[in-house]
């Protein structure tokens, strides 16, 4: 069974504050990581596809890098409306198209 | 691109009655779509996969005859919520994708059963 575990559970950053979020994972043949943003009361918000060991993709402040073990969601000079849980999910080569979630990190952005 | 959209975004309901929700990909063809629940503080649960013109396949625990899915097109899935009671209230998340790769999802319906 696919698993995926995000640490920490919360973190707290003062405005330019850089730090980063993981998250482990075990499958059975890696279908592709993915990284989601999610805002209070509303639905997930696509922001990485990691497919392979070593594998970087940027996006503003955010940065996601893989491993074969896990995955880092680096948050560069973070800004209050980095406020927000995200989720790292994975799909696995036998798993139908389905996703495995992990119970998220809730980042909250001090101005 | 890649955009979902759910209807309605909130919904209140007598226990006894029937709620439907509406799946919709405005800008891709959605081989399969999926359906979470997400309890507050929670992460997404999932509910069911459901592929177009075929049964959904439901996740163990989840009950068939309560939550029916059809997915009658390649832009369209529906939940509907049968005989709902309070402990149906819950914040419910649709996605959409058009192979193994990332799901787009919906923005989420908030169903409240009183």
């Amino acid at each position: 069974e696919d698993q995926v575990t995000q640490s920490p559970e919360a973190l707290r950053l003062q405005e330019g504050e850089s730090s980063s979020l993981n998250c482990s994972y075990t499958v059975s043949g890696l279908r592709g990581l993915f990284w989601y943003r999610q805002d209070p009361g509303k639905g997930p918000e696509f922001l990485f596809t990691l497919y392979s060991a070593g594998e970087e993709k940027e996006k503003e402040r955010l940065k996601a890098t893989l491993t074969k073990k896990e995955s880092f969601l680096h948050i560069t000079a973070p800004k209050p409306e980095d406020s927000a849980t995200y989720l790292c999910a994975v799909g696995g080569a036998e798993n139908d198209y389905k996703l495995s979630f992990g119970a998220g990190t809730t980042v909250t952005v001090r101005a | 691109g890649a955009v979902v959209s759910q209807h309605p975004s909130r919904v209140i309901c007598k226990s006894g009655t029937s709620v439907k929700i509406e799946c919709r990909s405005l800008d891709f063809q959605a081989t399969t779509m999926f359906w979470y629940r997400q309890f507050p503080k929670q992460s997404l649960m999932l509910m069911a996969t459901s592929n177009e013109g075929s049964k959904a396949t439901y996740e163990q625990g989840v009950e068939k005859d309560k939550f029916l899915i059809n997915h009658a097109s390649l832009t369209l899935s529906t939940l509907t919520v049968t005989s709902a009671h309070p402990e149906d209230s819950s914040f419910y998340i649709c996605s959409a994708t058009s192979g193994p790769y990332e799901q787009y999802f919906g923005p989420g319906t908030r169903l409240t059963v009183t």
